[in-house]
């Protein structure tokens, strides 16, 4: 199982660039990387996902190293509604993956005035 | 274009009883996970419902049972409740065959168990 490591708890302030890194040095080869934001009382929801390099949206991006055993998701200019625990997950490619993918106790990003 | 939909949003049961959540996949979706969220930490998986048949499961009892319809929505049963069943139970679709397997959750289903 390709277990994740990243920080408790973060803060910072509404306007700020924030990066949240999360360790995976035992990633496999067919392993994506995914990262999730969850409100409380509410279900997980899907931010971005990358395989290696730099991902890019509307909301975020995703940058992976060569040897991919890291990822760092960056929230451009925060504001108060991204106060949420954030989710890095790692999974192969195959529908049969759920079982593999631990979600552990993830970041709680907490952002202040 | 729905997304993943659970009912009900509350619940409130008794030791002992029996307890059924449904969920509904987002359109499109044709795979549906299920997961217990207690306060605090993250999801745990439960199992993985795919073509009306259990494909995969976590480290959860006998007591935890599901169900897949044609229409691919899905229910998930547990018998003899326990007080540390008390969590928010989410449901996740995907599509098999889609990049990375990408879970779609829906908002949850609240048991407390007294």
């Amino acid at each position: 199982l390709a277990k994740t490591t990243q920080p408790i708890s973060m803060d910072s302030y509404e306007g700020q660039e924030v990066n949240i890194t999360c360790s995976h040095n035992n990633i496999a080869t067919n392993d994506y990387i995914t990262w999730y934001q969850q409100f409380p009382s509410q279900g997980p929801r899907f931010i971005i996902q990358g395989y290696k390099t730099k991902v890019t949206n509307e909301v975020a991006s995703l940058f992976i190293p060569a040897d991919r055993k890291s990822s760092t998701l960056s929230l451009p200019r925060v504001s108060l509604s991204d106060t949420a625990v954030y989710y890095c997950l790692v999974g192969d490619m195959e529908y049969s993956s759920a079982s593999k993918i631990i979600f552990g106790s993830g970041t709680r990003l907490s952002i202040r005035p | 274009d729905a997304g993943v939909t659970q009912s009900p949003t509350h619940l409130i049961k008794t030791r002992g009883q029996q307890v059924t959540l449904r969920c509904s996949p987002k359109s499109g979706h044709d795979t549906v996970s299920w997961y217990q969220q207690a306060l605090g930490q993250g999801p745990q998986f439960i199992f993985q419902y795919y073509e009306e048949e259990e494909r995969q499961r976590g480290n959860f009892p006998d007591r935890f049972s599901g169900h897949q319809f044609p229409n691919y929505s899905s229910e998930l049963n547990v018998n003899a409740l326990l007080l540390g069943d008390s969590a928010l139970y989410l449901c996740a679709s995907s599509l098999v065959g889609g990049q990375g397997e990408t879970q779609y959750f829906g908002p949850g289903t609240r048991l407390l168990v007294l």
